[in-house]
């Protein structure tokens, strides 16, 4: 069984940072893509980032890039999210998500999140 | 960027009634790479449709997706109680390669 399990949220001071970790079991999670993907409170879906599977290429949506890092060990099945800088408008559940493959690219997988409060 | 635009923000439907959900593009999506998700209170979403009409694993057959290029619809053919959600489109182009629309709430009128 596929699971995707985020920790690392919790409340933080704007300019602080946090280190997001997502812990893959039940696939090869070295074969896939994956990704972040982040909702506020009572809002929408927003893709975060993504990366491949040997971390070849990254990608960070405008409004995090510059303070957020993705990175991955396959060795040990994780995904991580470095955000730094942080503002009251990254405050939001975030979701490590599988990405399906490559002529798929839809979130197959998701973990159930993990909330990331920013405030003072 | 491509942005979505989804229709209407909120649907008030009674059990066992149709409902028609759309999605609009501001750009063509190319190769149909257009998803549908459910989300209900408290989860993560989950894949309905992908490839604008195709449904995913599990997915009960009263769900189906149709359209191409900038006009995508779900439809639900029949509200059973557990159908009562927000469904958000997602698509799949370049910079930024995925985009979400804002959602349609489905509730129970």
């Amino acid at each position: 069984e596929v699971q995707l399990v985020e920790s690392g949220g919790g409340l933080v001071k704007p300019g602080g940072s946090l280190r997001l970790s997502c812990a893959a079991s039940g696939f090869t999670f070295s074969g896939y893509t994956m990704n972040w993907v982040r909702q506020a409170p009572g809002k929408g879906l927003e893709w975060v980032s993504s990366i491949t599977s040997s971390s070849s290429y990254i990608h960070y949506a405008d409004s995090v890039k510059g303070r957020f890092t993705i990175s991955r060990d396959n060795a040990k099945n994780s995904l991580y999210l470095q955000m730094n800088s942080l503002r009251a408008e990254d405050t939001a559940v975030y979701y490590c998500a599988r990405e399906w493959g490559l002529l798929l690219p839809y979130f197959d997988y998701w973990g159930q999140g993990t909330l990331v409060t920013v405030s003072s | 960027e491509i942005v979505l635009t989804q229709s209407p923000g909120t649907l008030s439907l009674s059990p066992g009634e149709r409902a028609t959900l759309s999605c609009r593009a501001s750009q063509t999506v190319s190769s149909n790479y257009l998803a549908w998700y459910q989300q209900k209170p408290g989860q993560a979403p989950r894949l309905l449709i992908y490839g604008a009409s195709s449904r995913a694993t599990g997915i009960p057959d009263r769900f189906s997706g149709s359209g191409s290029g900038t006009d995508f619809t779900l439809s639900i053919s029949r509200l059973e109680p557990e159908d009562f959600a927000v469904y958000y489109c997602q698509q799949y182009g370049s910079s930024p390669p995925f985009t979400f629309g804002p959602g349609t709430k489905v509730d129970v009128k």
